[in-house]
């Protein structure tokens, strides 16, 4: 079983959509957890990025931490067809030089 | 656009053939961290290098290798290629070693397929 699960979806919504990308972990050593966006081809772009539980919210996206359940979320409100791309979770534990990815949930947004 | 600067970005191999990958890190950031990420799968950790010196090592054998050079720029070396060695492989620059940090830059990621 992987450290860090993540369902690949695909995820289709219409513009003006919430969309919700989940994530779920095994390691309870895990304090720092971010979320990137990868366009096609591309390098991951860091989105987000958070220490232990609680909210972060920014512009339309919002990225909550819930470490009781080892669950962790992406909001991204008024969705645009510019979002359509593959959403990668990551963690690490404190002082470490590793992230762990999940394995990433694409995500298409239709005009 | 990070500056972090990769090459070559595609590249095509032979099976046991030796593969060299370069890294230009963002200004002022002193760690290089190389991934692997498979088709459909996400970035896996093969090692990290702070001030010339490896820095931790994901679960890859050796015939991965690395180097930083005096201005943190990097390599990658696989030798002896397998099939499953194709994937896209990134480098990540940060300003330390910790890689739970918001200054953590990807290049765009070399392409690698092994024929």
């Amino acid at each position: 079983q992987k450290e860090v699960e993540q369902d690949p979806g695909p995820l289709s919504v219409p513009e003006g959509a919430i969309v919700s990308l989940n994530c779920t972990y095994s390691n309870s050593a895990f304090q720092y957890f971010m979320w990137y966006r990868q366009y096609s081809r591309k390098g991951p772009e860091l989105l987000m990025y958070t220490y232990s539980s609680g909210n972060k919210e920014d512009g339309r996206f919002t990225a909550q931490v819930d470490k009781s359940s080892k669950y962790i979320s992406l909001f991204i409100r008024d969705s645009q067809p510019s979002d359509s791309a593959t959403y990668l979770c990551a963690m690490s534990v404190a002082n470490a030089g590793k992230s762990t990815f999940g394995d990433g949930t694409t995500l298409t947004v239709k005009p | 656009e990070t500056g972090v600067t990769q090459s070559p970005t595609h590249l095509i191999k032979t099976r046991g053939q030796q593969v060299t990958l370069r890294c230009s890190s963002q200004s002022g950031h002193n760690t290089v961290s190389w991934y692997q990420q498979a088709l459909g799968q996400g970035p896996q950790f093969i090692f990290q290098y702070y001030r010339e010196e490896e820095n931790g090592r994901g679960n890859f054998p050796p015939r991965f290798s690395g180097l930083q050079f005096p201005n943190y720029s990097s390599e990658l070396n696989v030798n002896a290629l397998e099939l499953d060695d194709s994937a896209l492989y990134l480098c990540a620059s940060s300003p330390g070693t910790e890689s739970s940090g918001n200054t953590i830059y990807f290049g765009e990621g070399s392409w690698l397929t092994v024929v």
